[in-house]
Formats: structure tokens, C-alpha cells, sequence
């Protein structure tokens, strides 16, 4: 039970290149989610998935696209890195099945955008 | 390694002490609050979660405590160890809501 993984664990893009960024886990979870996080800014919501099938924009949606590919899959796509976008950014997944929601998070890809 | 966290508050501890983190939320509707562990390099990992129904559980070596009244929650790990230096953060949930993320405190311990 390997629980949510990610791909890659790390990356470099020079501006304006493209790059998708992989999430799947193993606990036949309802819902994923991606985040960025920043220094000192904690974890902003950046696409969820509530449920296959379904994505919604989260705080910091602008510049990213993402696919809900089946139940376990959830990727995140930059169409044209920009350097603001430089962060870590972590995929979670989590039940979703009543108020009482832990979130399980993947181990991150570290992104540089020169 | 990371650079995340590098403005966080920092709580230093000798090992062996306990070691008190405390988190205020903003949310006074908040109803379920989680706790994370991140080490460097690594994601976010679940501690202990509590529901506003409770002022206080315990897992293994570490209480959470609730205080709706002021908004305040406290993580105590006890007889703290080399393997608990990490950044703690809290988390918070109104209903069917998002999770809300605070930005974290880092622990220090030193053998």
C-alpha cells in the first residue's frame, strides 16, 4: 500500500515550457487535490476532484489546468511555465466521506522555472 | 533540502522535554482540526485529528487540545526526540468545507 506517490520528485523548466505532473494513489480514495506551497505561506488549494469525474478551481487555479483520469489518477498540467511558479507541489487524496476529511498527502515534486 | 518554512516561529527543545505547539484558527464554525508533520523533503503527514466535540485526545506520545472558546489549539508531544524535528502545522474544516492550512511552526530538538 504504497498510499498517494507523485512524479516526478523533481523538475527544472525554462519559461514557456510545458510539463504534467503525476498523482495517483492506492486507497480508493473519492477525492485529490493539488497544492503549492510556498515559504512562509503555508498550503494554498490549487485544483480538487471531488469525486471522478469532477474538478473545481481551488485559491490559486490561474496558469494550470488538471485531469481526473480515473479514481486513482489526478494530474496536474502547466501549459506554460512561468517562474512564479516555482514551488513544491504536493497532491493529497481523502475519502470525502463526511465532514470528518483527512487529507493524505504524496511526497512532492519540486519545481524550479528559470 | 527545502526552503520552506523559512520565516516559520521556531520552538527549540533538549530531548527528553515535552514540547507544547500551538495553532490559532481563524474559523469560529471550524469543526474538525488536523495536525501534520512535515520533515524536510517530505510531504505533510497525518498526526492526530479532533472534532469540536472534544476538548482533548491522545494518540501515542502526543495530546491535541481544543479550546473553542478562544480559537486555540495545542499539540504536546511528550519526552520529544531527535526524529520529531519537523514543522507542525495545524489544519481547520467548517463542515463540507476545504480544509484550511496554517503556515506552521517549526520544532528543534537537540540530543
Amino acid at each position: 500500500n504504497a498510499g498517494v506517490t507523485q512524479t516526478p520528485k523533481f523538475q527544472v523548466l525554462k519559461t514557456g515550457q510545458s510539463m504534467t505532473l503525476q498523482c495517483a494513489q492506492d486507497m480508493n480514495h473519492n477525492s485529490m487535490y493539488w497544492y503549492r506551497q510556498d515559504p512562509g505561506m503555508g498550503l494554498r488549494l490549487i485544483y480538487y476532484s471531488a469525486s471522478e469525474g469532477t474538478t473545481d478551481k481551488g485559491e490559486v487555479p490561474n496558469g494550470y489546468n488538471v485531469s481526473r483520469l480515473n479514481k486513482r489518477e489526478f494530474s496536474l498540467r502547466l501549459e506554460s511555465a512561468a517562474p512564479s511558479q516555482t514551488s513544491v507541489y504536493f497532491c493529497a487524496s481523502s475519502a470525502n466521506t463526511g465532514t470528518s476529511d483527512t487529507q493524505y498527502f504524496g511526497p512532492g515534486t519540486r519545481l524550479t522555472v528559470l | 533540502g527545502e526552503n520552506v518554512g523559512l520565516h516559520l516561529p521556531t520552538l527549540s527543545v533538549q530531548e527528553g522535554d515535552n514540547s507544547i505547539i500551538n495553532c490559532a484558527y481563524s474559523n469560529s464554525a471550524s469543526d474538525y482540526f488536523i495536525w501534520y508533520k512535515q520533515e524536510s523533503g517530505k510531504g505533510p503527514q497525518f498526526i492526530i485529528d479532533i472534532r469540536s466535540n472534544m476538548d482533548k485526545r491522545q494518540g501515542q506520545r502526543v495530546t491535541v487540545l481544543l479550546n473553542k472558546t478562544v480559537k486555540h489549539l495545542s499539540l504536546q508531544i511528550a519526552a520529544t526526540q531527535p526524529g520529531d524535528s519537523a514543522v507542525y502545522f495545524c489544519a481547520e474544516k467548517a463542515g463540507f468545507q476545504k480544509l484550511v492550512f496554517g503556515t506552521g511552526t517549526r520544532l528543534l530538538v537537540s540530543p
